[in-house]
């Protein structure tokens, strides 16, 4: 059973970039077809899915979370991870990452990560 | 992209079923057969309970149910029991190859 584990500052200052990794473990990240990706929740509210990597590398981004986003996956750490540039209050969430067999269905997730914004 | 228009909370009574709508449009709900739900306990991941509209991953209860219709899906989940009550989530595949969530629905079991 894979697992997932969410890692990074849990408070980021504004204007700063929020970075966070997810280690797979029992698994490989590059042995199969997955898609990897980053959902975030705000402390009370709904979920928000930010964007996926596939396992080639080809990413898909939330269109409103696009022009500060960048997402990676480095094999040799067997580890994909999540840079948002230019954060604000607004970028206060719980963080998720998860696998999926296709782009729509992320099934295994890990735990979260709180992440605040503030000065 | 908008997201999902799901009822902010339902509610009844051990053994009753109820019924959990999602509404989206012609360019993820109702455009795709690429609907999911989810169900979030308060302090956990959401855990995927259905998914391409109907079909139920291994494990999960089939007292959960789903279909869809148009630009509205729907989660029926019969013979409630209190493990039942959590916040449950949609989702579409959309037009533009990305994911929307619905804004998710609060179960109380009474």
């Amino acid at each position: 059973q894979v697992q997932l584990q969410e890692s990074g500052p849990g408070l980021v200052k504004p204007s700063q970039t929020l970075s966070l990794t997810c280690a797979v473990s029992a698994g490989s990240i590059s042995s199969g077809a997955f898609y990897w990706s980053w959902i975030r929740q705000p402390p009370g509210k709904g979920l928000e899915w930010i964007g996926s990597i596939y396992y080639s590398g080809s990413t898909y981004y939330n269109p409103s979370l696009k022009s500060r986003l960048t997402m990676s996956v480095d094999t040799s750490k067997n580890q994909f991870s999540l840079n948002l540039s230019s954060v604000t209050a607004a970028d206060t969430a719980v963080y998720y990452c998860a696998r999926g067999g296709t782009l729509q269905y992320p099934k295994d997730w890990g735990q979260g990560t709180l992440v605040t914004v503030s000065s | 992209q908008s997201a999902l228009t799901q009822p902010a909370s339902v509610s009844g009574s051990p053994g009753q079923s109820i019924t959990i709508s999602c509404t989206g449009t012609s360019s993820d709900v109702g455009g795709y057969n690429y609907v999911s739900w989810y169900q979030q306990h308060p302090g956990k991941a959401p855990e995927l309970m259905i998914y391409d509209v109907s079909v139920r991953p291994s494990g999960i209860s089939n007292r959960f149910s789903a279909s869809k219709s148009g630009n509205t899906a729907s989660l029926t989940i019969s013979g409630l029991q209190a493990e039942d009550e959590a916040a449950y989530y949609c989702s579409s595949y959309t037009s533009i190859t990305t994911v929307v969530f619905g804004g998710g629905t609060k179960l109380t079991v009474l």
